[in-house]
């Protein structure tokens, strides 16, 4: 079993549809868990972090931690052709992972 | 400012060279970084510093050499590469606010180095 496990897409919504992208994790001592976006040839960018059980809002962005069932999602709302990207589920406690990365296509 | 920068952005190198990467950064951040990615891949955690000194080696080859200068600097020596070493390399740098907890914080990527190792 992986330590971070994503959905590796390809993910294909309609401009303006919510997004919805997935995570789990095995390790349920870690504590950090952080979403990067990643265009083709260049470096992650942090979209959110959450360290909590719970919704967090930045945006259009929405990330849901719940540590008991060991599951991290991100939702983009509104969801725009610049959304197309790989977006990678970080989690960290005593060692960090990069899960295998989702690949998402906004549909003009 | 949260920019991390590395030179140089490309670099071609055959198995005798000697050759290195260089990353900076002036956010005051105490933990930085070095990845490795291969194309359709997540990045694969090689080295992390901690107030400059090597804390994690992830069983990364001797080929590869690491080497935190100071604080804001941070090099990957590389010597007699194969080329399945081609990749992008990443550098990234964190805050530590607990000590041994870096990992646990906001990792801030540079934009690369895209080494091909010939």
């Amino acid at each position: 079993q992986k330590e971070v496990e994503q959905n590796s897409g390809p993910l294909s919504v309609p401009e303006g549809a919510i997004a919805s992208l997935n995570c789990t994790y095995s390790d349920r001592g870690s504590q950090s868990f952080f979403w990067y976006r990643q265009y083709s040839g260049k470096s992650p960018e942090l979209i959110m972090s959450i360290y909590s059980n719970g919704d967090k809002e930045d945006g259009r962005f929405t990330a849901q931690l719940n540590k008991a069932s060991q599951y991290v999602s991100l939702l983009i709302r509104d969801s725009q052709p610049s959304d197309s990207a790989t977006y990678l589920c970080a989690v960290t406690g005593n060692q960090f992972y990069f899960g295998t990365g989702t690949s998402l296509t906004v549909i003009p | 400012d949260t920019e991390v920068t590395q030179t140089p952005k490309h670099l071609v190198m055959g198995m005798t060279n000697k050759k290195s990467l260089k990353c900076e950064q002036h956010m005051g951040h105490r933990a930085m970084y070095w990845y490795k990615q291969k194309a359709k891949k997540p990045p694969e955690l090689m080295f992390v510093y901690s107030y400059e000194k090597l804390s994690i080696n992830e069983s990364v080859p001797s080929r590869f050499s690491p080497e935190c200068p100071n604080s804001s600097l941070l090099n990957l020596h590389l010597h007699a590469l194969q080329p399945e070493d081609s990749a992008l390399y990443l550098c990234a740098s964190s805050q530590e606010r607990a000590s041994g907890r870096a990992l646990e914080e906001t990792q801030y990527f540079g934009p690369g180095t895209r080494l091909l190792v010939l």
